[in-house]
């Protein structure tokens, strides 16, 4: 149980699109999911939690207009990269606040989508 | 510094112990995580524990923690090849967020 999947799992585009990533929890609700930045070789940081039906709350220094989240049902979160650039190109992780509690050994990770912008 | 510390690399050989350290930042926090990472995957819990705990054991996983010194290790014992991974040790603040350390990269060699 407690699965996360993660769509597209790689994905290429070019400089100016807007690309979406969708985050589903398999077989839990789940009222809150987190959306993390890695870049290569260095630790996960937390750009943004989603709570269902509300507003992401985005951490000090992530643009919401650039990332923009929705949260619309208990078992999807989606990440939309907007006009993308180079620098946007990161590994992105979501997880998902399965059931148990509010602590951190709830919380399930996707296996990532790798994003790179030409 | 304000980074959740770790040092960078550990090489082992198979069939030894390996340690992994982690200097973690909030005295408060409530629980403190260690994951795994293989190449291009998400995050694999490995084991928790919880701040008023200084050992926890699970099969070939112990965890100690000093909270006086705030420093978390992770030893493996018996490292196996299939162990080579990145290690993110974490801690929770305000039970809302995962603060991860900048994570060490184990390679076991046999």
């Amino acid at each position: 149980g407690a699965v996360v999947s993660q769509h597209p799992s790689r994905v290429i585009c070019k400089s100016g699109t807007s690309v979406k990533i969708e985050c589903r929890s398999l077989d839990f609700q789940a009222t809150t999911m987190f959306w993390y930045r890695q870049f290569p070789k260095q630790s996960l940081m937390l750009m943004a939690t989603s709570n269902e039906g509300s507003k992401a709350t985005y951490e000090q220094g992530v643009e919401k207009d650039k990332f923009l989240i929705n949260h619309a049902s208990l078992t999807l979160s989606t990440l939309t990269v907007t006009s993308a650039h180079p620098e946007d190109s990161s590994f992105y992780i979501c997880s998902a606040r399965g059931p148990g509690g509010a602590g951190g050994e709830t919380q399930y990770f996707g296996p990532g989508t790798r994003l790179l912008v030409l | 510094g304000e980074d959740v510390e770790q040092s960078l690399f550990l090489s082992v050989r198979e069939g030894d112990s390996s340690v992994i350290n982690c200097t973690y930042i909030d005295s408060s926090s409530t629980y403190l995580y260690w994951y795994k990472q293989e190449p291009g995957a998400g995050l694999q819990l490995l084991t928790y524990i919880f701040s008023n705990m200084d050992m926890k054991q699970d099969q070939r996983l112990t965890v100690l923690l000093n909270k006086k010194d705030k420093h978390l290790s992770l030893r493996i014992a018996d490292t196996q090849t299939g162990d080579s991974a990145i290690y993110f040790c974490a801690e929770t603040v305000n039970t809302d967020k995962l603060i991860f350390g900048t994570g060490t990269r184990l390679q076991v060699f046999p």
